[in-house]
């Protein structure tokens, strides 16, 4: 089974742009979650979806969105890029929802010039 | 204080060495997650918890829920052991996971 897939792994943006990340689970996980993980803040849940629906969002604002589509697949965008939006964005997929292990993907760094 | 805490930062070990990392936390929960990080950002999920003591090869994880600890325990370490170590709990009033701030283990041969 391949594993988590994030696209793209690198991502240079300027202030102010937005970017679209994408996340691609493994084959029959129905549950996506992204986090953001910075060198001062450490790693910080984002939001999570199940079956189309966001089933939780943490303290982030608005700019940040995300969405899953049919096949499972969840794209996640930033809108009005801000230097400290500079992260490492993984995301992890599991079979069902809250108490099951999660699969990370290998992030996508994003840098904010 | 951070509702997920972890000690110690950091952890130097010599090969062979039996290695416990400890998880505190403040919040109700409904699991416990122990995580692996390489250099390089991979995250590889290590244990899952609710209740006792979970085994995998030379790691063992144990929670103990009135107390609201866990630890991770390495036994016979290795230097392909060095890693951040992460604890993450999943709040039962929220279901939202948080992150404690990792542990970074070195060992050396």
């Amino acid at each position: 089974k391949a594993g988590v897939t994030q696209t793209p792994r690198y991502l240079i943006k300027t202030r102010g742009q937005q970017v679209t990340l994408s996340c691609s689970p493994i084959s029959g996980h129905r549950s996506v979650s992204w986090y953001q993980q910075t060198p001062g803040q450490g790693l910080q849940f984002l939001f999570e979806y199940f079956s189309e629906t966001q089933r939780n969002k943490g303290n982030f604002p608005g700019r940040f969105s995300g969405r899953q589509f049919s096949n499972s697949r969840s794209e996640m965008n930033v809108s009005t890029l801000e230097l400290g939006d500079s992260a490492l964005y993984l995301c992890a997929s599991s079979p069902a929802v809250s108490n099951e292990k999660l699969f990370f993907g290998s992030g996508t760094q994003l840098s904010v010039l | 204080k951070n509702e997920v805490e972890q000690s110690p930062q950091n952890l130097t070990a010599q090969e062979g060495e039996f290695i416990t990392i400890n998880c505190s936390y403040s919040v109700g929960i409904s699991a416990l997650h122990w995580l692996q990080q390489h250099p390089g950002g991979g995250i590889v999920s290590l244990f899952m918890l609710s209740s006792g003591k979970k085994k995998h090869g030379r790691l063992i994880a144990t929670i103990n829920i009135q107390e609201k600890h866990s630890s991770l325990h390495i036994t016979a370490s290795h230097p392909r052991d060095s890693a951040v170590y992460i604890c993450a709990v999943r709040r039962d009033n929220t279901d939202k996971l948080i992150f404690g701030t990792g542990t970074r283990l070195q060992v050396f041969p």
